[in-house]
């Protein structure tokens, strides 16, 4: 069976700080794997990565994937206030329809 | 990018109603949209597959009878929560891929927040 982890489940950190938030996988077939941020509402695209030890980066956010020990991990630094989220791991498996299987996530605290 | 509205984006129904959701792909066509349910500090869970023009494809646990779901075109599909309890209240959530697109990133409606009294 597909599965997600995340870790992890939550984290409090300053202003200032820089977080690491983890994802592990274990999915027939993978294709990609997705970073998102989840606000009051949906969630908001951060990086798709399909190939290892290629780092995505967008401003202070980064993300890399190693799809040899099946992790990838999504890096903020100099977090703010307003990185204060649920950042959500999600893995595209073996269905080609385009389904995506979700981790628990991560509930980023930024006080100030 | 492109863009999924999703409407209503909340919605308070009595028990033994039921409430229909409707997602539209505004820029794009989808063939395949997908319906997510979220609980409170908890992560999507797929509750099914929607396809045009043929059956939605249910995950494991999920009652086909109770969300029933209308996929009649390919920038529409639609999720009714019929006969509705408020074990039913949640935030649902679909997103759509656009079918020329052989990328993975899925663009998501900004949710419905059900609420059953």
């Amino acid at each position: 069976e597909d599965k997600v982890v995340q870790s992890p489940l939550s984290l409090v950190v300053h202003e200032g700080d820089t977080v690491t938030l983890n994802c592990s996988y274990e999915v027939t077939n993978f294709r990609s794997l997705l970073w998102y941020k989840q606000e009051k509402k949906a969630p908001t695209f951060l990086f798709m990565l399909t190939s290892s030890g290629i780092e995505k980066k967008s401003g202070r956010l980064s993300s890399i994937l190693d799809k040899k020990e099946l992790f990838s991990i999504l890096n903020i630094t100099a977090t703010q206030t307003g990185d204060s989220a649920v950042y959500l791991c999600a893995v595209h498996g073996s269905s080609n329809t385009g389904k995506l299987i979700f981790g628990q996530g991560t509930t980023l605290q930024v006080k100030p | 990018g492109a863009v999924v509205s999703q409407h209503p984006s909340w919605v308070i129904c009595k028990s033994g109603t039921s409430v229909k959701i409707e997602c539209r792909s505004l820029d794009f066509q989808a063939t395949t949209m997908f319906w997510y349910r979220q609980f409170p500090k908890q992560s999507l869970m797929l509750m099914a597959t929607s396809n045009e023009g043929s059956k939605a494809t249910y995950e494991q646990g999920v009652e086909k009878d109770k969300f029933l779901i209308n996929h009649a075109s390919l920038t529409l599909s639609t999720l009714t929560v019929t006969s509705a309890h408020p074990e039913d209240s949640s935030f649902y959530i679909c997103s759509a891929r656009d079918y020329r697109d052989r990328g993975t990133e899925a663009f998501f409606g900004q949710g419905t927040r059900l609420t059953v009294v």
